[in-house]
């Protein structure tokens, strides 16, 4: 089937503005993962879901930033009140979860601009 | 917490020659898996290979291959036959399933470009 699907791919925002970023995961994969990644640099981890439930969000910057995944599938990354030090590209990735060191997918990521 | 180290900021290689990227990686965990993910000029992240600490055969994918070397907490990465679309980003990536998360922590990355 499809892939992971980010949207939008593109989002240019001003100072102050909320933002949602929104990922779709491969059908049936139980683990979501979202990654921040600065240009030139590797990603780093954010938060995760196994199903519905958020297992970890040590990732998150401040409180400014939240994630959910009310019915285990479709999630989304909030960011209230951005700052131009928010500008980066999201990643989400997708895993069937289960046994250890199962392999990620990644999405195209969003590229996230705050003037 | 793990860290993962790339040294290599860039590198070069001529069109069918063979290039090695470093990895090293710290963590006082035994069981854990060590990743390669290309990043082309798209800003894709494809997955290139994949190994499990407790396997001690290399892994090997096509022209991609590992040096694993665990007691050093080394996991170099080599391409041979390099061609022109090996151009990329290249990161190294460690994975820590127990107790957490399967969540994936990388190098920086090293900068691959493939002459002609």
């Amino acid at each position: 089937g499809a892939g992971v699907s980010q949207s939008p791919r593109y989002k240019v925002t001003k100072r102050g503005q909320d933002v949602a970023l929104r990922c779709d995961p491969i059908s049936g994969h139980v683990s979501l993962y979202w990654y921040r990644q600065a240009l030139g640099q590797g990603p780093e981890f954010l938060t995760y879901f196994n199903y519905e439930a958020q297992q970890d969000k040590s990732g998150l910057p401040n409180d400014r930033f939240s994630a959910e995944r009310p019915e285990g599938s479709i999630s989304t990354l909030t960011i209230q009140r951005t700052e131009q030090r928010d500008s980066a590209m999201y990643r989400c990735a997708s895993s069937w979860g289960g046994q250890g060191g199962a392999e990620q997918y990644f999405g195209p990521g969003t590229r996230l601009t705050v003037t | 917490a793990q860290t993962v180290t790339q040294s290599q900021p860039e590198m070069s290689v001529q069109e069918a020659e063979t290039v090695t990227l470093s990895c090293t990686y710290d963590t006082s965990e035994n069981n854990y898996y060590l990743f390669w993910y290309k990043q082309p000029p798209s800003r894709q992240m494809i997955l290139v290979i994949r190994q499990e600490a407790y396997k001690q055969q290399n892994a090997t994918e096509n022209r991609f291959s590992v040096n694993f070397q665990k007691a050093a907490k080394s996991f170099s990465l080599k391409i041979s036959d390099s061609q022109l679309g090996d151009t990329a980003m290249y990161f190294c990536a460690f994975m820590y399933p127990l107790n957490a998360g399967n969540m994936l922590t990388f190098g920086g990355g090293t900068r691959l470009m493939v002459k002609p």
